[in-house]
């Protein structure tokens, strides 16, 4: 079945760091790809997607590229800010699954000043 | 953008009591929304699919009985759990898929529900 990797947390980044979050997937067919993320006590906000392979998902200066031979999705930002800090779930949705959405555990992201 | 709204944002029951949570998709039409089970420092456990005008399809685990929900119309969809127990208490989060699209789902702000 579909499944989704993402790097273990939690990450602690000073401010204006470089961020990377790796995310690798495993899914029949081919699948939308999705970055959300999750601030403290609230649901889940979509961040960026990428339908298809080499498309570039961005979004408030996250960005991530679909890469079909690597199976990944990274999410980079080249200068994070205090207010970046929350979870990031990567996830994918396929259309042999029914169009459910499977999610990886999600990243802690912790920005210090 | 897509708006999701839940209602309550938090609800505190006594044990052996029931709880409706609602999601309602504010600016488009949703044919199919998704009810998720977020447990502390955890991913999401999707718990069932509704889909408007027919039955919920439940994922392997989750107690039908238990765990009612209702697609009455293409912008609302109703959890019900019936008789709760502390062990029900979670962070349930609902999602919607717009009709235009057949890939993005767009979530609700979540309910906390605790049963004492």
């Amino acid at each position: 079945g579909d499944s989704v990797t993402q790097m273990e947390g939690p990450v602690t980044l000073s401010e204006e760091a470089f961020l990377t979050i790796n995310c690798t997937y495993t899914a029949t067919g081919y699948p939308s790809l999705f970055w959300y993320v999750q601030y403290p006590g609230e649901g889940l906000q979509l961040l960026l997607k990428a339908t298809k392979a080499d498309d570039k998902g961005s979004n408030k200066g996250f960005e991530a590229t679909y890469r079909k031979e690597t199976t990944s999705f990274h999410l980079e930002k080249g200068s994070v800010q205090v207010s970046d800090s929350a979870v990031y779930f990567c996830a994918l949705s396929s259309n042999t699954n029914a169009g459910k959405s499977t999610f990886g555990d999600g990243t802690t992201l912790t920005v210090k000043p | 953008g897509a708006v999701v709204s839940q209602h309550p944002s938090r609800v505190i029951c006594k044990s052996g009591t029931s709880v409706k949570i609602e999601c309602r998709s504010l600016d488009f039409q949703a044919t199919t929304m998704f009810w998720y089970r977020q447990f502390p420092k955890k991913s999401l456990m999707l718990m069932a699919t509704s889909n408007e005008g027919s039955k919920a399809t439940y994922e392997q685990g989750v107690e039908k009985d238990k765990f009612l929900i209702n697609h009455a119309s293409l912008t609302l969809s109703t959890l019900t759990v019936t008789s709760a127990h502390p062990e029900d208490s979670s962070f349930y989060i609902c999602s919607a898929r717009d009709m235009d699209s057949t890939d993005t789902q767009y979530f609700g702000p979540g309910t906390r529900l605790t049963v004492l």
